[in-house]
């Protein structure tokens, strides 16, 4: 059965700091993996996707990601984080077709000053 | 376009009511899922709609029933409200089969039940 785990609920970072979350799926075929965050009150907006090819994905706001394969990884960065991306980021992995997506629990992000 | 949109924003029940969340989306997308998220536990499937007039359980379908109306309304209904049901509730779409399935989310439903 398909499984995302992020290993950190909440992390702490200063503004203009790089940022890493983490992200670890389990999946039996060649995984399809998204990145979303979510505001406080807001609905989920998708960041970054991976489908194929190159391993190392750009998003949106700055955001970006690398698929390891070897480490079922797919873990999302930011070089410089702005007070804006205080939010909570949820890890997805799917596959072709119809079927749903599988969550992460996620991972809330606070930044300070 | 609007995406996907639903109603209400806020919802108070008393236990036992009943009440229908609405969702619809015009991205012309076959797919359309229902997700409660809580505290600690991530987004839930509730059910999906592969495709209009399918319905499918997901991890947490008890005390829930949906309707596809069309290809664009995915309804959701609670027949008897209990307080564990206090949630926010995420529909969702995604592009058509033979894609990647990427889904697009509406703004949520906060319900509360006493």
């Amino acid at each position: 059965a398909q499984s995302v785990t992020q290993p950190d609920i909440h992390i702490t970072v200063s503004e203009g700091a790089s940022l890493e979350l983490r992200c670890n799926y389990s999946y039996g075929a060649t995984p399809y993996l998204f990145w979303y965050v979510q505001s406080p009150g807001q609905g989920l907006q998708l960041l970054l996707k991976y489908f194929s090819g190159d391993t190392l994905v750009q998003g949106i706001k700055g955001f970006e990601a690398e698929f390891k394969r070897s480490q079922s990884s797919f873990n999302l960065r930011k070089p410089s984080v702005h007070w804006s991306d205080a939010a909570e980021y949820f890890c997805a992995v799917g596959a072709r077709g119809n079927t749903p997506l599988v969550f992460g629990k996620g991972t809330r992000l606070s930044v300070i000053a | 376009n609007a995406g996907v949109t639903q109603t209400p924003k806020f919802q108070v029940l008393k236990t036992g009511q009943s009440m229908t969340l609405q969702c619809a989306q015009d991205m012309n997308h076959n797919s359309m899922y229902w997700y409660r998220q809580d505290p600690g536990m991530g987004l839930r499937l509730i059910y999906y709609s592969a495709s209009e007039g399918t319905t499918d359980k997901g991890e947490v379908p008890n005390g829930y029933n949906v309707s596809r109306l069309n290809k664009r309304e995915f309804s959701l209904r609670l027949e008897s409200a209990a307080p564990s049901q206090t949630s926010v509730y995420f529909c969702a779409s995604s592009v058509p089969a033979g894609s990647y399935n990427e889904q697009f989310f509406g703004p949520g439903t906060r319900l509360t039940v006493l």
